[in-house]
């Protein structure tokens, strides 16, 4: 049973550009949510999709927005990259109807905006 | 923002003691994880501790919550090298199915001594 896959691992990006981070979920869940972890930090929610809708967002700009398609997979799009937007982005999913649950989480992908 | 806070920052100890973490959040929850990170990769969740439950046991590991006080604890009892890692608190509101995004502490970093 695949976990929770993310791609690309790592990435560097001029800052400026775009980039977009891709996640597939565990088999059977249907929503996904993104958390961006700075150095030394813990990770903060960005936005969780369920029924390939944005259900709720965290205080992140409009920069980043995303996206999640029929088979759960979901993609995390960042424009105008900034410095500070170097970090690791990590997926996490779950079932929706199931608060009382853990979310799975991938291994990130390492973001780095020169 | 961050809502909870781990205490301590970092710990160091030998191997076969114990290890407490301690963690305090501000709002209402419907339950608090505990997750590991290492080396800045993925995050691996622990344990999940309802908020009408006070104590849970997992292997090695032994949390508490007191909703009071709004903390919860987490042991790591007989610490192996391979405990060597970030640990990290995380809270779920209390409202509502939808509202769950897990708000994460700074994390503490156990490193446990050969």
């Amino acid at each position: 049973d695949a976990g929770v896959t993310q791609s690309p691992t790592h990435l560097i990006k001029t800052r400026g550009q775009q980039v977009t981070l891709r996640c597939s979920p565990k088999s059977g869940h249907d929503t996904v949510s993104w958390y961006q972890q700075a150095l030394g930090q813990g990770p903060q929610f960005i936005f969780q999709y369920y029924e390939e809708e944005e259900r709720q967002r965290g205080n992140f700009p409009d920069r980043f927005s995303g996206h999640q398609f029929p088979n759960y997979s979901s993609e995390l799009n960042v424009n105008a990259l900034l410095l500070g937007d170097s970090a690791l982005y990590l997926c996490a999913s779950r079932w929706w109807d199931r608060t009382n649950t853990e979310a799975f989480f991938g291994q990130g992908t390492r973001l780095t905006v020169v | 923002s961050q809502q909870g806070e781990e205490d301590p920052q970092a710990l160091s100890i030998q191997e076969g003691e114990n290890a407490t973490m301690n963690c305090s959040y501000k709002t209402s929850i419907n339950n608090l994880q505990w997750y590991r990170q290492n080396s800045g990769r993925g995050l691996v969740h622990l344990i999940l501790i309802r908020s009408n439950e006070r104590e849970k046991h997992s292997g090695r590991l032994r949390v508490t919550l007191d909703t009071s006080k709004k903390s919860s604890s987490l042991l790591i009892t007989a610490s192996r090298a391979a405990d060597t890692a970030s640990y990290f608190c995380a809270t779920v509101p209390n409202s509502g199915g939808s509202n769950y995004k897990l708000t994460f502490g700074k994390g503490t970093l156990l490193t446990v001594n050969p």
